[in-house]
């Protein structure tokens, strides 16, 4: 079974610095996507970025971007110039295909709590 | 664009009543709807997935007959939480399978307290 797991539960960056936010799965698959979503205190999920396995090249989006290793199963996300819009949970997920139809469910990591001080 | 509406966003219920939860597609169709719990500083826990016209797909340790899933058109799907009790009460979110970029949108939520 996949999983994914997020090893740091709590972090903190000051504002306009960069840290980055750790993501590994497991899988045996060697197609798939992988995801970074955030929650700010809203709780609306929010897609930050999304990258295809078969994809070599590292997605990015404006200040995300992210490191993607697939032999070590790694998937970490880097946040630069943080800024204080950017404090909120963030999750990192697997898209698993399902046999059935075109369903496909996400596998979700446990979360990172991103602080960004001021 | 692929936009999840989901309503209410917030509700309370006495113990032992029924509370339904809608996610509509406002601008897509959605063939496919997932549908999370999460507890506070959690993560999103999948309840069940549902397609439109058949039944939903539950997961493990969830009970089907107390939370009773509805997908009979393409841009509604709803969640009912029959005889609710507080331990149900949790963030209950709704997502839908955009069918362009293997993207996925989510409703903002329904915060449920049952009393």
């Amino acid at each position: 079974a996949q999983t994914v797991t997020q090893s740091q539960p709590e972090m903190s960056v000051q504002e306009a610095e960069t840290v980055t936010l750790s993501c590994t799965y497991d899988t045996s698959e060697s197609n798939y996507y992988l995801f970074w979503y955030k929650q700010p205190p809203s709780r609306q999920m929010i897609l930050v970025i999304r990258q295809e396995a078969y994809k070599q090249q590292n997605a990015t989006e404006n200040r995300f971007s992210v490191n993607f290793q697939k032999a070590a199963k790694s998937f970490s996300l880097k946040i630069s110039d943080s800024q204080l819009g950017d404090t909120a949970m963030y999750f990192c997920a697997f898209m698993k295909l399902l046999n059935a139809g075109n369903n496909r469910k996400l596998i979700w990591g446990l979360g990172t709590s991103l602080a960004v001080n001021p | 664009g692929a936009v999840v509406s989901q309503h209410p966003s917030w509700v309370i219920c006495k113990s032992g009543t029924s509370v339904k939860i809608e996610c509509r597609s406002l601008d897509f169709q959605a063939t496919t709807m997932f549908w999370y719990r999460q507890f506070p500083k959690q993560s999103l826990m999948l309840m069940a997935t549902s397609n439109e016209g058949s039944k939903a797909t539950y997961e493990q340790g969830v009970e089907k007959d107390k939370f009773l899933i509805n997908h009979a058109s393409l841009t509604l799907s709803t969640l009912t939480v029959t005889s609710a009790h507080p331990e149900d009460s949790s963030f209950y979110i709704c997502s839908a399978r955009v069918l362009t970029g293997y993207g996925y949108t989510f409703g903002s939520g329904t915060r449920l307290t049952v009393v």
